[in-house]
């Protein structure tokens, strides 16, 4: 069973700080790991989506990968309440095994 | 682009009635869309992964045969769910994929009441 584990939550910083999501996956031989964020009620929406070991950069969000350990993060900077969503790590494999984590709830307080 | 519709948004039907659900892909054409559902405060569950003139592949436990699912053409999937009982109250998602780089782009989801 392919799984992907993420710390539920609740998360909470204060607005401007740094956001730190993390999500770890079993299936070594993944390929392509994405960040969704989904407001309560509301269906997943990309941020980020990554594919090479390192850091990715996309305004106030970065993504960082490190297949040796099968880890993903996503760094959220500058963290605004507007930010308060449950965040959605997925992984897929070429089209293949694309499997979501349980998701992580992030509460920015003004 | 990368724009996904679903209608309806909404709908509340009796037990016993069908319903169905279309997932169109806006702007670019999908060669693969996934079903998902969402129960209240839990995770996204795929429901099953079909593509274009193709069966659809059901994950283990989901009836294929409650939920019925076609994929006509490379933007539109519709998915019914026959005979729908209180239980199957939920939010249904539906995503595309052009199949490159594995990027999965979400409609707007439907969120279904049995009564």
């Amino acid at each position: 069973q392919k799984e992907v584990e993420q710390n539920s939550g609740p998360l909470s910083v204060p607005e401007g700080a740094i956001a730190s999501l993390n999500c770890t996956y079993s299936d070594r031989v993944s390929q392509s790991f994405f960040w969704y964020r989904q407001y309560s009620g509301k269906s997943p929406e990309l941020i980020m989506s990554i594919y090479s070991n390192g850091d990715k950069e996309d305004g106030r969000f970065t993504a960082q990968l490190n297949k040796a350990s099968q880890y993903v993060s996503l760094l959220i900077r500058d963290s605004q309440p507007s930010d308060s969503a449950t965040y959605l790590c997925a992984v897929a494999n070429y089209g293949q095994n694309f499997v979501f984590g349980p998701g992580t709830r992030l509460s920015v307080l003004p | 682009g990368a724009v996904v519709s679903q209608h309806p948004s909404r709908v509340i039907c009796k037990s016993g009635t069908s319903v169905k659900i279309e997932c169109r892909s806006l702007d670019f054409q999908a060669t693969t869309m996934f079903w998902y559902r969402q129960f209240p405060k839990q995770s996204l569950m795929l429901m099953a992964t079909s593509n274009e003139g193709s069966k659809a592949t059901y994950e283990q436990g989901v009836e294929k045969d409650k939920f019925l699912i076609n994929h006509a053409s490379l933007t539109l999937s519709t998915l019914t769910v026959t005979s729908a009982h209180p239980e199957d109250s939920s939010f249904y998602i539906c995503s595309a994929s052009t199949g490159a780089k594995d990027e999965q782009f979400f409609g707007p989801g439907t969120r279904l009441t049995v009564l």
